[in-house]
C-alpha cells in the first residue's frame, strides 16, 4: 500500500457544483495533515490544514478519520478558479505528498 | 520578498555536465526540503535538513545528487554528470519545522537536459 494515495482524476465538475475528493494514508502514526492546491506549472500552497474535529474555511470543509485513515476535502458551490490539482499531504517523520487529484470546473 | 527563493528559476545543460540550484528559505526556517516534480507527476521527495541535525537523503536517487545546507539557512542541490532523466521541476521548501508546520514552497528551478 503506498504511503499517500489519491484518486488521479481528473473530475471535471460543473460550476456551482459540489465535489469531494479523499485520500487515504497508510502510517497509523501520521500526526498532521494538509490540502495543498497546485495550478498549472506552479508551486503547491497550502489550502487548509486538517484537523482532528474537521474544520470549514469558506467554500471548503476538511475531515479527519484517523479510524480508517483518510482524509477528505469537499468543494461547495464550485468556481472556475477553482480548477487546479490538490494534493493531498501527510506528516509523520517527514512529509508525504500524494500525487494529487486533478479537478476541472466547467462553465 | 520573505518567501522562498530559488534560483535559477531555468537551466538547460547539456548530458554530462554538473548543475547546481540554490534555495533561500524564509529566515529563521529551521526545516528545508528539496523535491522534484517531473512533468504531469506528483512530487517525489529528495532531501530534508532540520536544523543542526543530519540530513535524511533517503530520497536522493542516486550517488549523482547532493545536496548541502550552509548555516543553517542557503541550501544548494547538485546534480553531477547529468541525465536526460534529470529533467524536471526542483523545488526548495521550507518549514518553521513544528510538527505542524506549513511547508512554504519556492517557485522552483526547471531544470532541462538535452
Amino acid at each position: 500500500r503506498k504511503e499517500v494515495e489519491q484518486d488521479p482524476g481528473p473530475f471535471n465538475v460543473p460550476e456551482g457544483a459540489t465535489v469531494a475528493f479523499n485520500c487515504t494514508y497508510s502510517n497509523s502514526a501520521s500526526q498532521s495533515f494538509f490540502w495543498y492546491r497546485q495550478d498549472c506549472r506552479k508551486e503547491p500552497k497550502l489550502l487548509m490544514s486538517v484537523y482532528s474535529s474537521g474544520n470549514e474555511d469558506g467554500r471548503f470543509t476538511a475531515q479527519l478519520n484517523r479510524a480508517s485513515q483518510y482524509i477528505s476535502l469537499l468543494i461547495r458551490d464550485s468556481k472556475l478558479s477553482d480548477s487546479a490539482t490538490y494534493l493531498c499531504v501527510v506528516r509523520n517523520d517527514k512529509i508525504i505528498f500524494g500525487k494529487g487529484t486533478r479537478l476541472h470546473i466547467l462553465p | 520578498g520573505a518567501g522562498v527563493s530559488q534560483s535559477p528559476s531555468n537551466k538547460v545543460t547539456e548530458k554530462g555536465k554538473d548543475v547546481e540550484l540554490r534555495c533561500d528559505p524564509i529566515s529563521g526556517h529551521t526545516a528545508l526540503y528539496w523535491y522534484r516534480q517531473s512533468l504531469g507527476q506528483g512530487l517525489e521527495f529528495l532531501i530534508y535538513f532540520q536544523g543542526n541535525s543530519a540530513p535524511d537523503k533517503s530520497g536522493l536517487p542516486s550517488d549523482r545528487f547532493s545536496a548541502e545546507r550552509t548555516g543553517g539557512s542557503v541550501s544548494t542541490l547538485t546534480i553531477q554528470r547529468t541525465q536526460q532523466e534529470d529533467s524536471a521541476v526542483y523545488l526548495c521548501a521550507s518549514s518553521p519545522g513544528s510538527p505542524a508546520g506549513e511547508l512554504f514552497f519556492g517557485e522552483g528551478s526547471r531544470l532541462t537536459v538535452l
